[in-house]
């Protein structure tokens, strides 16, 4: 248990649906961070917020939209995504901006996502 | 660019000692970390290193040599339970702060 809850676990959508992932940390931390985790590849950064604002949008697709309502709460809205979205999701949090921090990060157990 | 290699897979016997190399290439570098993963399961820390040199934490140490942009992770007195992925971590401070990840190594302890 890292206090970074993900739901949910697997997630099975075709091209055209709409789904969201949940990330919820109980840890207090500032800043939070979506990964894409694909096989034999390094876990690619996707989005970083802190306080609550975007800070890092990492060239992704605009089919995947973040939204973060509060500290504690990070949200991933799926739109018309590609078969090659099908990958492993990890949410993380860190007590501060990792300029400010030494960077430890805590990781969520992922959303398992399928694209059909 | 921003490049981490480590190798994809190692395999090592129960009790023994297993070192995992991490080379970087990366600009506004300001420390190197490493996480265990389990399969299924989410990525955990195990250390950190912003200063040249070795850092003990019971079974585990890491090193770091900041000029020859080198790392290892060093696990003495293997465990079944190691068998994991291990993930090596450059921090990038000139870019709003970010981890940026190598594609982890597979180890797998035999007994």
């Amino acid at each position: 248990e890292t206090g970074v809850t993900q739901t949910p676990r697997h997630l099975v959508m075709g091209m055209t649906n709409k789904k969201s992932l949940k990330c919820e940390q109980h840890l207090g931390h500032n800043a939070m961070y979506w990964y894409k985790q694909s096989a034999k590849k390094p876990l690619e950064l996707m989005f970083v917020y802190n306080f609550k604002e975007q800070t890092e949008n990492n060239s992704v697709p605009s089919r995947f939209s973040p939204e973060c309502p509060n500290s504690s709460h990070l949200f991933l809205h799926l739109h018309t995504l590609q078969p090659e979205d099908s990958a492993l999701y990890l949410c993380a949090s860190s007590q501060d901006d990792l300029r400010v921090t030494t960077g430890e990060l805590f990781f969520g157990e992922g959303s398992r996502l399928t694209v059909l | 660019g921003q490049n981490i290699d480590q190798p994809t897979e190692m395999t090592a016997t129960e009790g023994a000692i297993v070192q995992i190399n991490c080379t970087y290439q990366t600009s506004g570098f300001n420390g190197l970390f490493w996480y265990q993963q389990h399969a299924g399961e989410a990525p955990t820390f195990l250390s950190y290193n912003v200063l040249d040199g070795l850092e003990e934490k019971g079974r585990f140490s890491s090193f770091l040599s900041r000029s020859k942009g080198y790392s290892y992770l060093l696990l003495k007195e293997l465990q079944m339970k190691d068998s994991a992925s291990y993930l090596c971590a450059s921090m990038i401070y000139n870019q709003g702060g970010k981890l940026i990840f190598g594609q982890g190594t597979e180890l797998s302890v035999k007994p």
